[in-house]
């Protein structure tokens, strides 16, 4: 059964760059029926999606955060990545990372318990 | 851009109850919606996806309809598990994801 798991640090100061990773474990993440994507969820607020990323690399993402994001993948480590620069308060929330279906096959199949990071001095 | 609007914000139900959330569009999205589970500190659990199938393992007491711009999840007789946030989701081939607010299903 595969599994995923945020891990980065909890606390990020304003204006840096958030990092986190998520590890697949279970599966492979070279597969032709998926991306790897990245949600965040606020406090108080719905869910954001992100961006999501192709095992090739291509990558796709919210264009309202287009321009301080950015997702890889390293395939020999089985793991895929997001850096979010110039963080601010705003930036607070719960991180997931997902595995969504490629084209129109369907939603979300499996999330990763998410991770709570925060934008602080 | 296409918003999704949920309604309840909060349901209030009982063991056996048939519950029904709604999840509107902004514009048409044919039935590229899908609906997911989330308990407090777990991972979301895909319930529906093209707006009527049920995702493998999901029990069939969820159910799910609607095209365009109106859509609904059921929950035909609630269990005891049933009690979490449930939240719609429109995607498209872009890809470009965006979700409803989230309706809290809670034990009256």
């Amino acid at each position: 059964q595969l599994q995923l798991q945020e891990s980065g640090p909890g606390l990020v100061k304003p204006s840096e760059t958030l990092s986190l990773t998520c590890a697949v474990s279970g599966g492979s993440i070279i597969s032709t029926d998926y991306y790897w994507g990245w949600i965040r969820q606020p406090p108080g607020k719905g869910l954001e999606w992100i961006g999501n990323i192709y095992y090739t690399g291509s990558t796709y993402y919210n264009p309202s955060l287009k321009s301080r994001v950015s997702i890889s993948v390293d395939t020999s480590k089985n793991q895929f990545s997001l850096n979010l620069s110039s963080v601010t308060a705003a930036d607070t929330a719960v991180y997931y990372c997902a595995r969504p279906y490629y084209g129109l096959l369907g939603g979300m199949d499996v999330w990763g318990q998410g991770t709570t990071v925060t934008v602080s001095s | 851009d296409i918003q999704m609007t949920q309604s309840p914000s909060t349901l209030s139900a009982s063991v056996g109850d048939r519950v029904t959330i709604t999840c509107r569009a902004s514009q048409s999205i044919s039935t590229w919606l899908a609906w997911y589970q989330h308990k407090p500190g777990k991972a979301p659990k895909l319930l529906i996806y093209k707006a009527s199938s049920l995702e493998s393992g999901v029990p069939s007491r969820f159910s799910g309809s609607g095209s365009g711009t109106e859509f609904t999840l059921t929950i035909s007789s609630l269990q005891p598990d049933d009690f979490a946030t449930y939240f719609c989701q429109h995607y498209n081939s872009s890809p470009m994801y965006t979700f409803g607010q989230g309706t809290k299903l809670e034990i009256k």
